[in-house]
């Protein structure tokens, strides 16, 4: 099993330009979330997922959009890129809403 | 709002030393996570805590959680320099069928021969 995998690793990006970033899991979880990791706050929640074709907004949702059209897939789109979503992305999966966590290798994003 | 403090941020140990890590959060919870964080990496889970009283090990770890105090703790035994990493402890508000986390800020161990 590959596990959590995010594509790509690196990203830089002009202000107002859009991407989206990639998250694949093979382990047939159901639940699927995005975080951000911001030096000194630990990670805060972005979106997350509870199966295909439902999504719900995390604790910072703003600026970001994600739809989950299969169970493997989570992308996350930054709509219009801006200085202050400079931050290391990771996506996570997790069999049931109780269960551990598991953490693709992360995407690092720099917005100048 | 569930709010989840870790202490200390920074730690600096001897190898051989022991030492203790906190994870205080503010409201009820069903389940505490702990996880590891190597420079650079992805974060690796270390221990699920599922009830009060709850103690878990792991080599030179051990993790314990009280749900009425809402505390849980990270003890490391004996140090030694391959545990320097960052430690997040994690919550899940109880009540919620998804677990969506509120982690702490995290612990910056570093230790040293």
């Amino acid at each position: 099993n590959a596990g959590v995998t995010q594509t790509p690793k690196f990203q830089v990006l002009k202000t107002g330009q859009s991407m989206t970033l990639q998250c694949a899991q093979d382990m047939n979880h159901e639940y699927m979330s995005w975080y951000r990791q911001d030096p000194g706050m630990g990670l805060r929640l972005i979106h997350y997922s509870v199966g295909a074709g439902i999504t719900d907004q995390g604790e910072v949702p703003n600026g970001y959009n994600v739809s989950r059209s299969t169970t493997e897939d989570f992308p996350l789109r930054l709509l219009s890129a801006a200085p202050s979503q400079t931050s290391v992305y990771f996506c996570a999966s997790s069999y049931n809403g109780g269960s551990e966590q598991y953490f693709g290798p992360g995407t690092r994003l720099t917005v100048t | 709002e569930l709010k989840v403090e870790q202490n200390p941020l920074f730690l600096s140990m001897q190898e051989g030393k022991n030492y203790t890590i906190y994870c205080n959060y503010s409201t009820t919870s069903d389940r505490l996570y702990w996880y590891r964080q190597d420079p650079g990496k992805s974060l690796e889970s270390l221990f699920v805590l599922l009830s009060n009283g709850a103690v878990k090990q792991e080599g030179r770890l051990m993790a314990s959680l009280d749900t009425k105090a809402r505390l849980s703790t990270l003890h490391i035994t004996a140090a030694v320099h391959d545990l320097s990493a960052t430690y997040f402890c994690a919550v899940k508000a109880g009540g919620t069928s998804y677990g969506k986390l509120t982690f702490g800020q995290g612990t910056i161990l570093t230790v040293h021969p």
